[in-house]
């Protein structure tokens, strides 16, 4: 019930075109979920997160889509440059605990100029 | 600002050797973490502090890890005796400590070090 499934493991798009990772999760007490973006040799950073209050959440080209009754969210990037090419990480995590993030396994996206 | 700092950034080890990894956080940052990163998956965590105190360490194999962090600033992870699934990354963060219940504070990780137990 901890765990926050992630697909697909890796991506490849064209520049310019959408990238769309996809999440879900069980435990109905999680109520932050954050994006992360790592790329290699360092450490995991914030992308954007959302709680589960609204649907939808977007800054600049990156949109998170959250779909409460399903338990699912995705994170939709738009127009994809090389430089968005990187592992992306879900995260689940409940705001009246610890702030323990549970990881999903990432998704390696490669963006072709 | 400067980020999080950790040292080594690579380590090489037998099996049942020991090794301590060292992590700075950024400045006033109250809340540290400690994370396993296996290669092919995410984060994840083994031991929470707050200030000197531990907040979480249900993950942390206390067998054979320990981490301490005195005076409530500067960490050490350490591993004793190293088995070879402990080959993995290493991550440190940090943030700023909760004031509500409400409010989320943003985990600053730093580059990691990579360990290699042969």
């Amino acid at each position: 019930q901890q765990q926050v499934k992630q697909s697909p493991q890796s991506l490849i798009v064209q520049k310019g075109g959408i990238s769309i990772i996809n999440c879900a999760y069980e435990n109905t007490a999680f109520d932050y979920f954050p994006w992360y973006q790592q790329f290699p040799g360092k450490g995991p950073a914030l992308l954007i997160a959302i709680r589960p209050d609204v649907s939808e959440k977007k800054e600049g080209r990156f949109t998170i889509s959250f779909n409460k009754s399903a338990k699912q969210f995705s994170l939709h990037i738009m127009d994809s440059q090389p430089g968005d090419s990187a592992t992306y990480f879900c995260a689940a995590s409940r705001m009246d605990s610890s702030y323990k993030l549970i990881f999903g396994s990432g998704t390696r996206l490669l963006v072709r100029p | 600002e400067a980020g999080v700092a950790q040292s080594p950034r690579y380590k090489i080890i037998e099996k049942r050797q020991s090794v301590a990894f060292w992590c700075n956080p950024i400045s006033g940052h109250a809340t540290l973490y400690w994370y396993q990163q296996i290669l092919g998956q995410g984060p994840k965590l083994l031991i929470q502090f707050q200030n000197n105190g531990v907040v979480d360490d249900s993950q942390l194999p206390k067998d054979r890890f320990s981490a301490e962090r005195l005076k409530g600033v500067d960490s050490t992870l350490k591993i004793q005796p190293a088995k070879l699934e402990d080959s993995a990354v290493y991550l440190c963060a940090s943030s700023l400590a909760r004031d509500s219940l409400s409010t989320y504070y943003e985990q600053y990780f730093g580059p990691g070090t990579r360990l290699t137990v042969t």
